[in-house]
C-alpha cells in the first residue's frame, strides 16, 4: 500500500505557484521522499526526490517540513503543460520499488 | 536520445485471444520494468528484469501473463487468454541499473470486449 495521503484534485491559475502537499506520517528515518508525475497518455516522470533537506531543480521545489511527516512540491510557475496527476512516493533509495498511489490531479486554469 | 519505444500504442481484442506488447528500452539500459496501470489508479509493478533475468515476477499472474528479454534488450509481455480485467494500460521502463532513476515509455492501452 501507498505510505503517503493526497488530495484527490487540485486547480492552479496560470503563472501561479502550484504547491502540492502530501503527507507522509509513517516515513522512516531512511526513506526519501519522491515526486513523479503522469501527463496525460505519456509514462511517469521523475521531478524531484529529497530526505531532509529541501530542494530545487530545474521543475520544481520540494519542501520536507522538520518531522518529515509531511511535503510540498511547489512549481513556481504553472503553465498549462503542468496538468497531469502528481504522484508523492515513499522510496528507501532507487534501489526500492516505486509503489504509486493515486496521486493528485492538478489542472492549471488559463 | 530516443526514450523508451512501446508498441502497439492501443489495442483492441476480444476476450480469450492472446495479445502481446513489445518493449524497446533505452540504450545501455540494463534494468526494465513492465507495470500495470487500471484507469484512475498509479502504475503497479508487474515484472523486472535485469539484463535477461527476471528477477522479480512476484506480481505478474503467471497463469496468463508471460515475458520474455531475449539478449537483454527488447522485452515482450504476452497475455494468452485475455480477460476483460485486463483492460489497463501496460507501462514499460528502463533505468541504467537498478539503482538509477527509470524512464517511462508512454505505454500500450489494451481494450478487452
Amino acid at each position: 500500500d501507498a505510505k503517503t495521503t493526497q488530495p484527490t484534485s487540485m486547480d492552479c491559475a496560470e503563472g501561479r505557484a502550484a504547491n502540492l502537499p502530501c503527507n507522509h506520517s509513517t516515513i522512516s528515518g531512511n526513506e526519501y521522499v519522491y515526486w513523479y508525475r503522469q501527463i496525460h497518455s505519456q509514462g511517469p516522470q521523475y521531478i524531484i526526490h529529497g530526505l531532509k533537506n529541501n530542494e530545487t531543480n530545474e521543475m520544481a521545489s520540494l519542501i520536507i517540513t522538520e518531522d518529515r511527516k509531511s511535503s510540498t512540491l511547489i512549481l513556481p510557475h504553472a503553465t498549462l503543460r503542468d496538468t497531469a496527476v502528481y504522484y508523492c512516493i515513499v522510496r528507501m533509495n532507487r534501489d526500492d520499488k516505486i509503489i504509486f498511489g493515486k496521486g493528485t490531479r492538478l489542472h492549471i486554469l488559463p | 536520445e530516443a526514450g523508451v519505444v512501446q508498441s502497439p500504442r492501443y489495442k483492441i481484442i476480444e476476450k480469450k485471444q492472446p495479445v502481446a506488447f513489445w518493449c524497446n528500452p533505452i540504450s545501455g539500459h540494463n534494468t526494465l520494468y513492465w507495470y500495470l496501470q487500471n484507469l484512475g489508479q498509479g502504475p503497479e509493478l508487474l515484472i523486472r528484469y535485469e539484463n535477461e533475468e527476471a528477477v522479480d515476477d512476484s506480481q505478474l499472474p503467471k497463469d496468463r501473463f508471460s515475458a520474455e528479454r531475449l539478449k537483454g534488450v527488447d522485452s515482450t509481455l504476452k497475455i494468452q487468454p485475455a480477460e476483460l480485467g485486463d483492460s489497463a494500460v501496460y507501462l514499460c521502463a528502463s533505468s541504467l541499473d537498478r539503482g538509477h532513476e527509470q524512464f517511462f515509455g508512454p505505454g500500450t492501452r489494451l481494450t478487452v470486449l
